[in-house]
């Protein structure tokens, strides 16, 4: 398979945990997004990167998320000290210059 | 800013039967424009783009979508709508920032 993909697909936390996403993009695309999806609502922007340069934040992405694309391929999102406000889908996209993108399946995060 | 409009919030067709969701974008210049579908618990998957050129996309699906400059509007069409095309569709638009802006869905039902 060569799509987006994402890990885990679902994850249950307790509130005060950290937890921390993974994105595999598609291989010759430079750009990455994460985007945010609660119920009901279409995805939210939060973080964009173009190879391994974070480009732009959202200002939805508070001091407790934290993304990274170290090598310029997969990247991680990590949130600190969950709160149930973080409740939702995280989806992660990528693209080439100038195209479409393609979003990974989501991980579903739920703080209990 | 830009922003997307979905003013139908849930549509119910039966099968056979020929559909229209509305899809309406504020941008100064013009937009690249998306329609994406996602099943329950799913990704996000591409139907069509537009990015210039002829203002009739054909999409997968059987799916078409009609951008109009003079109504700022991207509507998706569908001439006879079968029972898996229940899901959730979403317009959205690719202005001065690289991100996709969404909007808030519109979610399809289709009676047999």
């Amino acid at each position: 398979d060569t799509g987006v993909s994402q890990d885990p697909r679902h994850k249950i936390t307790k509130r005060g945990q950290n937890v921390t996403f993974r994105c595999d993009p598609i291989s010759e695309h430079n750009r990455l997004y994460w985007y945010r999806q609660t119920l009901g609502q279409g995805p939210e922007f939060l973080t964009y990167f173009q190879n391994e340069a974070q480009l732009e934040k959202s200002r939805l992405l508070s001091n407790r998320f934290s993304a990274e694309r170290p090598k310029g391929s997969f990247s991680t999102l990590e949130i600190q000290r969950t709160e149930q406000g973080d409740s939702a889908m995280y989806l992660c996209a990528s693209s080439r210059r100038e195209s479409e993108a393609f979003f990974g399946q989501g991980t579903r995060l739920t703080v209990v | 800013a830009q922003s997307v409009t979905q003013p139908d919030i849930h549509i119910t067709v039966s099968e056979g039967a020929s559909l229209e969701l509305r899809c309406n974008y504020s941008y100064g210049a013009t937009p690249y424009l998306f329609w994406y579908v996602q099943s329950p618990g799913q990704g996000l998957q591409l139907l069509l783009k537009y990015f210039s050129g002829d203002t009739l996309v054909q999409g997968i699906k059987g799916f078409e979508a009609e951008f109009k400059r003079s109504q700022s509007s991207f509507n998706l069409r569908k001439p006879s709508v079968h029972w898996s095309d229940a899901a959730e569709y979403f317009c959205a638009v690719e202005g001065g920032r690289r991100a996709l802006t969404f909007g808030s869905g519109t979610r399809l039902q289709v009676q047999p």
